[in-house]
């Protein structure tokens, strides 16, 4: 069966701390891996990944992709208490958007 | 506003009581997308629809779950007889086109509760 499995579920860090996300994926007909950060409504898009090794950067976010590890990284350097959120990490394969349940990330000002 | 709606933003329904959702997608958007959050847990994906047609609902429990998306007006996504276990936010998404999927945008949900 697929799945996405991110880790840590929970991290609280201190505001200007540097924190990595974790997710791991296993899924037929990959497309793509998604990251998406949900605060107390609608998941807001962040990053899509297609190849391997290339880093896609959004300010203090930045996000790679291992297809041979079937894994990807989110980092967030410098962080700040707005960036408490649930990050969810996603693929898409040819039919649908598989999601893992999400890193709850709890930063202390 | 131009984005994805979702109504009402919060529902209360007592046990047998039938739940409706309405997801008006984005302008221009012909894909629409249902996701069940429950406590704890990521998304999970439920049903796929096009304009008057559902490409892909094998996300949907088999009994008291529909969707349509007629031509004219919003989606619905409906829960006959509820139970305390449909309790979750119910997210809609939609994109432009099935190559565009990756870039979904999803509107506000709506949290059901049930009694």
């Amino acid at each position: 069966e697929d799945k996405v499995v991110q880790s840590p579920l929970s991290l609280v860090v201190h505001e200007g701390d540097t924190v990595t996300l974790n997710c791991s994926y296993e899924v037929t007909n990959f497309r793509s891996l998604l990251w998406y950060k949900q605060e107390k409504k609608a998941p807001t898009f962040l990053f899509m990944l297609t190849s391997s090794g290339i880093e896609k950067k959004s300010g203090r976010l930045s996000s790679i992709l291992d297809k041979k590890e079937l894994s990807s990284i989110l980092n967030i350097t410098a962080t700040q208490t707005g960036d408490s959120a649930i990050y969810l990490c996603a693929v898409s394969r040819d039919d649908k958007i598989i999601f893992g349940k999400g890193t709850r990330l709890h930063i202390l000002p | 506003n131009a984005g994805v709606m979702q109504n009402p933003r919060h529902l209360v329904r007592r046990r047998g009581q039938e739940a409706r959702l309405r997801c008006s997608p984005m302008k221009g958007h012909s894909h629409v997308y249902w996701y069940r959050q429950l406590p704890e847990e990521g998304l999970k994906f439920m049903v796929y629809l096009q304009k008057e047609n559902i490409i892909d609902e094998s996300g949907m429990p088999k009994e008291r779950f529909s969707a349509e998306f007629p031509k004219e007006g919003p989606s619905i996504l409906r829960i006959q007889q509820v139970v305390r276990g449909d309790s979750a936010a119910y997210f809609c998404a939609s994109s432009h086109d099935i190559k565009a999927r990756e870039t979904q945008y999803f509107g506000p949900g709506t949290r059901l509760l049930v009694l």
